[in-house]
């Protein structure tokens, strides 16, 4: 099951307001990544992220890797209707044992939806 | 660089068959990586794949399947189709073991 809570669900705002959502968990993550997916297509890397407190930016796109490593932030500025689709968390974890990798960790997504 | 290429984009099966789906990384990627997305159940990790041997497995069961060859591409097989099976299936490389996913567009799957 998922081991990232991704939140809100859903968001449905105005062209031009800005957007905040964001990933927790109970567990310390190494990297936190920020992906997008549109209809039809499959998720492209928005940020990534690899130190605690780092703070990073991507156009009008900001995200951070929080303090704790157990959770990080995406905000959008000034919205536009490119925009909407799905907002995927991710976050590393080490491997559960020796011979195998670092596991990958999904949020279930965030859909922004821009209201007409 | 050409970017992740599935095969085929759409297709249609009956419950009971079987199908093989077809993924070649980005040049020089040896980590392949396959998801089950469905509506409102977000990426379901399958397995991952690197020079040739399974990494990592998700929780699905035997039916589903997959192999690497030694060019890198990938293939993931799914038997005795069950309606459930009817997803998009995303197949991802990455050439940096960071977590950084290059997707493809998807084979969308429905089974009927």
């Amino acid at each position: 099951g998922q081991q990232l809570n991704q939140s809100p669900q859903s968001m449905f705002i105005q062209e031009g307001e800005d957007v905040s959502m964001n990933c927790t968990s109970s567990s310390i993550f190494n990297t936190w990544l920020w992906y997008k997916q549109d209809p039809g297509e499959g998720p492209v890397l928005l940020i990534a992220l690899y130190k605690a407190g780092e703070l990073t930016s991507n156009g009008r796109l900001t995200a951070q890797f929080g303090i704790t490593r157990k959770d990080s932030f995406l905000n959008i500025s000034a919205s536009i209707p490119s925009d909407v689709g799905i907002y995927f968390c991710a976050g590393t974890r080490p491997p559960p044992k020796m011979d195998s990798n670092y596991q990958l960790i999904w949020g279930a997504g965030t859909k922004l939806i821009i209201k007409p | 660089k050409a970017g992740v290429t599935q095969t085929p984009r759409y297709l249609i099966k009956t419950r009971g068959q079987q199908v093989t789906l077809s993924c070649s990384p980005i040049s020089g990627h040896r980590s392949v990586s396959w998801y089950q997305q469905t509506p409102g159940q977000g990426l379901q990790f399958l397995f991952e794949y690197f020079s040739e041997t399974q990494r990592n497995k998700g929780n699905f069961p035997g039916r589903f399947s997959g192999r690497q060859f030694s060019n890198s591409r990938s293939e993931m097989n799914v038997s005795t189709l069950e309606l459930g099976d009817s997803a998009l299936y995303l197949c991802a490389s990455s050439g940096s073991g960071t977590g950084e996913l290059f997707f493809g567009e998807g084979s969308r799957l429905t089974v009927l």
